[in-house]
């Protein structure tokens, strides 16, 4: 059974730093890409950040580039979000999403966990 | 790429035939999903490829696509199916959601 637990989600001041991870299980991790999306309360879905299965490609959002980066650890079937540069506009719900393929959709996501960012 | 997806919300009955529409800025080919979303709930996957229906996923939900112009339909509407709907294009990074429909109760 494929399962994704996201992780890391805390109250932080802006300008604050955090790193979220992603635990995969039920599949072979390193063969998929995978990405993160987030949910501002009461607000629509957005997507955040990609990145290949190998690690070698990743992409983002205009909004967080070059204050978000993106990793994996196919060792250990993880992936990461590390955010920095916080504002109250990154308070969300952020949830790590898997696809089947290019065009097949996200099918399994995780759970979520709320990043606050308030002072 | 932008995806205005309409209308924001509709109130609907039990037996209602709902359609949804998202529009994309550009060509995205076939390269549409999308999603369910009830309260404190993740996405759940409808349809990708514009109108390949998820296994598990009812027949009742139907997708189409014209040009940029892309549909979601649910031919005959259950009570457990008010929900959020959202399309995504995923033709090109960044990727995108639309606005998202919310499908309430008449």
């Amino acid at each position: 059974e494929v399962q994704l637990l996201e992780s890391g989600g805390l109250l932080v001041q802006p300008g604050g730093s955090l790193r979220l991870s992603c635990a995969a299980s039920g599949f072979t991790f390193s063969s998929y890409a995978m990405s993160w999306v987030r949910q501002a309360p009461g607000k629509g879905l957005e997507w955040v950040s990609g990145i290949s299965s190998s690690g070698a490609g990743t992409y983002y959002l205009d909004s967080v580039k070059g204050r978000f980066t993106i990793s994996r650890d196919n060792s250990k079937g993880t992936l990461y979000l590390l955010m920095n540069s916080l504002s109250a506009e990154d308070t969300a719900i952020y949830y790590c999403a898997k696809a089947d393929g290019y065009n097949y959709g996200y099918n399994y996501w995780g759970q979520g966990t709320l990043v606050t960012v308030s002072s | 790429i932008q995806l205005t997806q309409s209308p924001s919300s509709l109130s609907a009955s039990v037996g209602d035939r709902v359609t949804i529409t998202c529009r994309a800025s550009q060509g995205i080919s076939s390269y549409c999903a999308w999603y369910q979303q009830k309260p404190g709930k993740a996405p759940k996957l409808l349809i990708y490829a514009a109108s390949t229906l998820q296994s598990g996923v009812p027949s009742r939900f139907s997708g189409y696509r014209s040009g940029t112009d892309f549909t979601l339909t649910i031919s005959s509407l259950q009570p457990e199916d008010f929900a959020t709907y959202y399309c995504q294009q995923l033709n090109s990074y960044p990727q995108s959601f639309g606005g998202g429909t919310k499908v309430e109760i008449k």
